[in-house]
This record gives structure tokens, C-alpha cells and sequence, in this order.
């Protein structure tokens, strides 16, 4: 079945320092990846997406990710973390054959903390 | 995203009753989508809509009933609300046909039913 898993509930980190939010995906042929985030009492808000091409991508607020189909990784990093960071990030893949839907897959949301 | 609205933004309900959150998008885009968000599970799709002729149950769509009014509006009700339907709930829009594959979100309705 086709998923989207991000195996942290939780991340902390201290103000300055780089932040990393884990997803991995298992979906058949090429995936398209995307990385959102949701900050209280707003929508979600698009921050980047993969689709193809080079395996590192940026995007909003000086957020990157970096593709790894080896390890069907789509890892979200930025290298200096702000408080203002606080939020919760979804992961979510594009539900392949899909088709003219476009239907995306969530994952259940990683909260980040990012502490003064 | 200010181009995409929902009314009303919060509500409180008894169960029993019938309610209708209102979905408005200003972008152009034809695919529209209902969902609801519950802690710990992320997003899960309710339905979602080609066109105004189209119309398509996601993976919990019992309970709930849309309506495309036009390209612009889309519509999600709730026949006979309970309370496991406390949630909150975002309509998003889509245009792949320009190659923009990321969808755009609303503020989302947060629905209380007691």
C-alpha cells in the first residue's frame, strides 16, 4: 500500500542550531514529494516539493529537503533554526495512477519545537 | 491561503444535526478536495472533485455528502453529525493541468459536535 511515514512525533531543537524532520515514503514508480507546514489555528501551507530532477530542493522560510530513493527518504532540513520554525510539518506523496486527481498522501505530522 | 475560504471557521453543533461547511477558491482550479485532520493522523481525504460533474469519495466519506456548485464551490455536509466527527476540516485546490502538483489549502473549519 502506498504510505507516508514520519516515525517522529516530536523534535526539538535549540534556537541556531540545524533541524532535520525525517519522512520516508513507499510508493511504486517515480514519487512526487512534498513538504507542508501548519501553524496553529492556520492551513496548511506549501514549502517545497520534489518532483524530479536534482535530489535537493529548496524552498520557503530557507527550508531544503533531500530526496534519497535509495532509501525512500524526503527528509526536511534547514540550517539554522528559528523560533519562529514552531510549527507542525506534514509530509505527504502524490498517490501514484492518480491520475488527472492528483490525490496526495499525509503523513501523520511532526511537531517542532524550536526552544530560545 | 487567502484564495481559498472557508466559512464558517469554527462551529459548534448538537448531534443530530445537519451542517454545511462552505468551501470558496479564487485560483481557477478545477480539482477541489475535502478533508479532515485528527492529531496523530494526519489528513485524511473525505471527497474530491474533477469538475462540477465529477465527484469521487475519499477514504472516509461515510457520514458526509458533498456538493459542487460550480468550479469555485465546494460544499461538504454533514447528514446527521456525532460527536467522532469533531475535527477539523480544510478544503484544498489543485491545478496539475499547469503542472502544479501541490495542493492549497484553506484556513480550515474547526467543527465541535456536542
Amino acid at each position: 500500500a502506498q504510505s507516508v511515514a514520519q516515525p517522529e512525533d516530536q523534535v526539538n531543537v535549540a534556537e541556531g542550531n540545524p533541524l532535520t524532520v525525517k519522512c520516508t515514503y513507499s510508493v511504486s514508480g517515480n514519487p512526487y514529494l512534498f513538504w507542508y507546514v501548519q501553524y496553529p489555528n492556520r492551513g496548511l501551507q506549501f514549502l517545497l516539493k520534489y518532483i524530479t530532477g536534482d535530489n535537493l530542493v529548496k524552498g520557503s522560510y530557507g527550508f531544503e529537503a533531500e530526496f534519497n530513493k535509495s532509501q525512500t527518504s524526503f527528509h526536511l532540513k534547514k540550517p539554522s533554526a528559528l523560533v519562529s520554525d514552531s510549527a507542525l510539518y506534514f509530509c505527504a506523496v502524490r498517490e501514484p495512477f492518480s491520475g488527472g486527481y492528483n490525490k496526495l498522501i499525509f503523513g501523520a505530522g511532526t511537531r517542532l519545537a524550536v526552544h530560545p | 491561503d487567502a484564495d481559498v475560504t472557508q466559512t464558517p471557521r469554527n462551529r459548534i453543533t448538537k448531534t443530530g444535526k445537519r451542517i454545511m461547511l462552505e468551501c470558496s477558491q479564487t485560483k481557477g482550479h478545477d480539482r477541489m478536495y475535502w478533508y479532515r485532520q485528527d492529531p496523530g493522523l494526519g489528513l485524511r481525504l473525505i471527497y474530491y472533485s474533477f469538475d462540477v460533474k465529477d465527484i469521487n469519495k475519499g477514504e472516509i466519506s461515510d457520514g458526509y455528502s458533498v456538493s459542487r456548485q460550480a468550479q469555485a464551490k465546494f460544499s461538504l455536509s454533514l447528514e446527521s453529525a456525532i460527536p467522532n466527527q469533531t475535527a477539523l476540516y480544510f478544503c484544498a485546490t489543485s491545478d496539475p493541468g499547469q503542472g502544479l502538483f501541490e495542493q492549497y489549502f484553506g484556513p480550515g473549519t474547526r467543527l465541535t459536535v456536542t
